[in-house]
């Protein structure tokens, strides 16, 4: 099983050009995330889909769009990069909206913008 | 809301010498504990979790935590680490019956010498 899939793995930006982080899971879950990862903040919430044809905002979604394509894919956009959303970017699914489930993690994207 | 506190951001040990890594959390209602790991240049993977039941919970790779609700911690021990646990570790907080998406501490960096 490959899991969660999410591409590209690298990518340089520079400053005001936009980019699509994709992202697909396998297991048909229900839920799905999107992460950053910066150096002493853990990771950070950007925006969730609870199921299919629905998003919501986390704790970080400035300057970040996403799109759930269907109930596989869910996909982050950068619509003008900043130097400030160089980070690792991490997709992640979860069965439905238990709060006991297990998140599955993507390998993550290092996103870099100069 | 609830929140995690990771107390150490780094834990150096020798190789084949016990560790524990410390979690706090703060929530005024029952809480789902986990602990992820992320190992180098990887997305997050679940280490375990404690739902109900016991307090001691054992996990992959010779891992285990145990909840303590009158001190609201949940440390991950193990008595003998490899090198190849060298990671950073997550501890994570979801409220049960509430909202299932979780809270992350900062991680804490485990590095295992020779």
């Amino acid at each position: 099983n490959a899991g969660v899939t999410q591409t590209p793995k690298f990518q340089v930006l520079k400053t005001g050009q936009s980019m699509t982080l994709q992202c697909a899971q396998d297991m048909n879950h229900n839920s799905m995330y999107w992460y950053r990862q910066d150096p002493g903040m853990g990771l950070r919430l950007i925006y969730y889909s609870a199921s299919e044809g629905t998003t919501d905002k986390g704790e970080v979604p400035n300057g970040y769009n996403v799109s759930r394509l269907n109930k596989r894919e869910f996909s982050l956009r950068l619509e003008s990069a900043a130097p400030s959303q160089t980070s690792v970017y991490f997709c992640a699914s979860s069965e439905d909206g238990y709060s006991g489930n297990t998140i599955y993690f993507g390998e993550g994207s290092w996103l870099t913008v100069v | 809301a609830q929140s995690v506190t990771q107390l150490d951001s780094q834990v150096p040990v020798f190789e084949e010498a016990p560790v524990e890594l410390r979690c706090n959390y703060s929530s005024s209602v029952s809480v789902y504990l986990f602990w992820y790991v992320q190992y180098p240049n990887q997305g997050l993977q679940l280490l375990l979790k404690y739902l109900s039941g016991s307090t001691l919970v054992k996990g992959i790779n010779g891992f285990e935590a145990e909840f303590n609700k009158s001190q609201t911690s949940f440390h991950l021990r193990k008595p003998s680490v490899h090198i190849s646990d060298t990671a950073e570790y997550f501890c994570a907080v979801t409220l049960s019956g509430g909202s299932y998406i979780p809270t992350f501490g900062r991680g804490t960096s485990l590095i295992v010498h020779p």
